[in-house]
């Protein structure tokens, strides 16, 4: 059975930071993409950060460019999400997803909440 | 990035019903080379992250129900529930996934028993 699991999420005040940890089971993890999707309470889904199967390449949306870091470790069959610069919008549940190889996200993790606030 | 617009933001469908949901892309997310439609629909529920339905605008993920139908190409594109049952309120999202573009997901439509 394929499982995404999601921690490491908290509250943090602003400009604080978090890492976002997602270990995946019951496929090969090195042999998919990854992606990160959020939603602030109450809105809608935002694909924010993307990263190839071998990790080589990267995505982020622009409103996390510059202050958030995605990586994995296919040996820990983990992938990361390194959030700096926190800000009172960026709170939100983060959802990491397998991207199949049909190109959309057919395995999601239940999802971890983030929230910034002073 | 591509823009997802769905309609209508909201509808209430009576159980048995057709429940019709819109989702229109700023461009087309045809790929030519194969004549596939990069645009998946998603259902969520509170509480749960999205669950993959419908993924090349028109193939149902394994398990799900055959009321939920795809259609469209191009730019333009609908989710039908033939007939709605209880277990259907829920959040609809498409999602664009087309090439390098930056994935994207429309605005949601809720879908709630009349």
């Amino acid at each position: 059975e394929v499982q995404l699991v999601e921690s490491g999420g908290g509250l943090v005040q602003p400009g604080g930071s978090l890492r976002l940890s997602c270990v995946g089971s019951g496929f090969t993890f090195s042999r998919f993409e990854m992606t990160w999707v959020r939603q602030a309470p109450g809105k809608g889904l935002e694909c924010i950060s993307f990263i190839s199967s071998g990790g080589a390449s990267k995505y982020y949306a622009d409103s996390v460019k510059g202050r958030f870091t995605v990586s994995r470790d296919n040996a820990k069959n983990s992938l990361y999400l390194q959030l700096n610069g926190l800000r009172v919008e960026d709170t939100a549940i983060y959802y990491c997803a397998r991207e199949a190889a049909l190109g959309a996200m057919d395995y999601w993790g239940q999802g971890i909440l983030v929230t910034v606030s002073s | 990035d591509i823009v997802m617009t769905q309609s209508p933001d909201s509808l209430a469908v009576s159980l048995g019903e057709r429940a019709t949901i819109n989702c229109k892309s700023s461009q087309s997310v045809l790929y030519n080379s194969n004549n596939k439609n990069y645009l998946a629909w998603y259902q969520q529920k509170p509480g749960q992250p999205p669950k993959l339905l419908i993924y090349w605008a028109s193939t149902r993920q394994s398990g799900v129900p055959d009321r939920f139908i795809g259609s469209g190409s191009g730019t333009d594109f609908t989710l039908t529930i033939s007939s709605l049952q209880a277990e259907d309120v829920a959040l609809y999202y498409c999602l664009q996934y087309y090439g390098t573009s930056p994935r994207t997901f429309g605005q949601g439509t809720k879908v709630e028993i009349k």
